[in-house]
């Protein structure tokens, strides 16, 4: 069954810092990975998706994502955190017809 | 286009009520979810539509929980009778295709409070 893993519940960055939001996957097949984000009372927003070709993978606000097949892992960067990246970040993995989401990491940067 | 429309956007209820959540996908998706989000059970999905025919209702947590899909514009997800931990906040999105090429769309989420 597919799955994904996010080890951490919240990750502290400050402002100007590289942040990176980790997140580990488990399929039978070829993976397509995907993150998301969830900004205060609004619903999850699209950021990127790796379905095949280069590992690293480049998506909006800046954040990009690198796929790394011997580690099973799908780890969300950014070079540069903002305070208005603070948000819940969710990896998911694609199993037949829907999403299977991780349980969602907190995203805290300070100025 | 608007994105998916999802009403009323705040739900407060006593405890008994029926409750109906409504979405409008975005025109022309083929694939319709309904998601609840609790802090502690995180994002679960409830059940899907694909052409407007369910198609894995395994997330439904019990019977008093029923979702539909009458057309392809409109879903409703009918809680009776509510009770207070089913208060959480329920997200519709849609979805073109295989979502394998295509992002998934979120709606703004219905708050349900019951009390």
């Amino acid at each position: 069954a597919q799955s994904v893993a996010q080890p951490e519940d919240q990750v502290n960055v400050a402002e100007g810092n590289p942040l990176t939001v980790k997140c580990t996957y488990s399929v039978s097949g070829n993976p397509y990975l995907f993150w998301y984000v969830q900004y205060p009372n609004r619903g999850l927003q699209f950021l990127l998706k790796y379905i095949t070709g280069d590992n690293l993978v480049k998506g909006s606000y800046g954040f990009e994502a690198e796929f790394n097949k011997s580690q099973t892992s799908f780890h969300l960067k950014k070079p540069s955190a903002l305070v208005s990246d603070s948000a819940l970040y969710f990896c998911a993995v694609r199993a037949p017809n829907k999403l299977i989401f991780g349980a969602g990491t907190r995203l805290a940067v300070h100025p | 286009d608007a994105g998916v429309i999802q009403s009323p956007r705040h739900e407060v209820t006593e405890m008994g009520q029926e409750v109906t959540l409504r979405c409008k996908p975005i025109s022309g998706h083929d694939y319709l979810f309904w998601y609840r989000q609790t802090m502690m059970r995180g994002l679960e999905l409830l059940i899907y539509f694909n052409n407007n025919v369910p198609i894995d209702d395994s997330g439904m947590p019990e019977d008093r929980f029923s979702a539909k899909m009458p057309n392809a514009s409109f879903s409703t997800l009918k809680i009776q009778p509510s009770e207070p931990r089913d208060s959480a906040v329920y997200f519709c999105a849609s979805n073109l295709r295989d979502m394998a090429y295509n992002e998934q769309f979120f709606g703004p989420g219905t708050r349900l409070t019951v009390l």
